[in-house]
């Protein structure tokens, strides 16, 4: 079944102490994107990568990582986690980046909580 | 800049009724325009979609039209049903560069049997 997948989906934390949200997606997809969901604002992207090796920061990229060295996954990283982190995240992939490559396939979603 | 500006929520119907959901967006080129919706619990999902102007997307009884003139991509559903509700994104995408997707606040739905 073609799919993105996400862990944990369920994470609790505290402030500063290092994580890592995975990402994998098993449709050869060549575009994957990171998204924070927050109440009234939308989805926001945070990175994006169109391809092995190839990253850019998207709109809300202060206090992330990221990383591309497989063309299936694309972890996110947090070094340093705050309390304004707490959100809803969401992985997405696609094709590829070119105009007939539109569709967005998401992940399930990580509801991450920094105390 | 580029951004999309959806109606706010929620929506509240009752089953059978008409749905509208507007959005409009502002954007520079010609960008390609979506619907997604997400079910509580779950990520979004491609509704429909239109590449340029004039396009009509449509799905699961669920339509819009690419108004380039209006800069509006409206949502409009003849006969929504219970498990219509959800939270439904407008959104667009930059055909240029790093071909970013812009997300709408999104707008919650509510159908009542």
């Amino acid at each position: 079944e073609a799919q993105v997948t996400q862990n944990p989906r369920y994470l609790i934390t505290v402030t500063g102490k290092k994580l890592t949200v995975t990402c994998s997606q098993n449709m050869n997809h060549e575009y994957m994107s990171w998204y924070r969901q927050d109440p009234g604002l939308g989805l926001r992207q945070i990175y994006y990568s169109m391809n092995v090796e190839v990253t850019d920061k998207g709109d809300v990229p202060e206090g992330y990582k990221v990383s591309r060295k497989e063309k299936r996954n694309f972890p996110l990283i947090l070094e340093s986690p705050s309390p304004n982190q707490t959100s809803l995240y969401f992985c997405a992939s696609q094709l590829g980046a070119g105009q007939g490559f539109g569709e967005q396939y998401f992940g399930p979603g990580t509801r991450l909580t920094v105390t | 800049g580029n951004s999309v500006t959806q109606m706010e929520g929620p929506v509240t119907l009752s089953e059978e009724a008409f749905l509208t959901i507007n959005c409009t967006y502002t954007a520079t080129g010609y960008p390609s325009l979506f619907w997604y919706v997400q079910y509580p619990g779950e990520g979004l999902q491609l509704l429909l979609k239109a590449t340029k102007a004039d396009d009509k997307g449509s799905n699961k009884g669920f339509e819009a039209t690419y108004r380039k003139e209006t800069t509006s991509f409206h949502l409009e559903k003849g006969s929504v049903q219970v498990s219509d509700s959800a939270v439904y994104f407008c959104a667009l995408r930059i055909n240029t560069g790093g071909f970013k997707t812009i997300f709408g606040a999104g707008t919650r739905l509510f159908v009542k049997a």
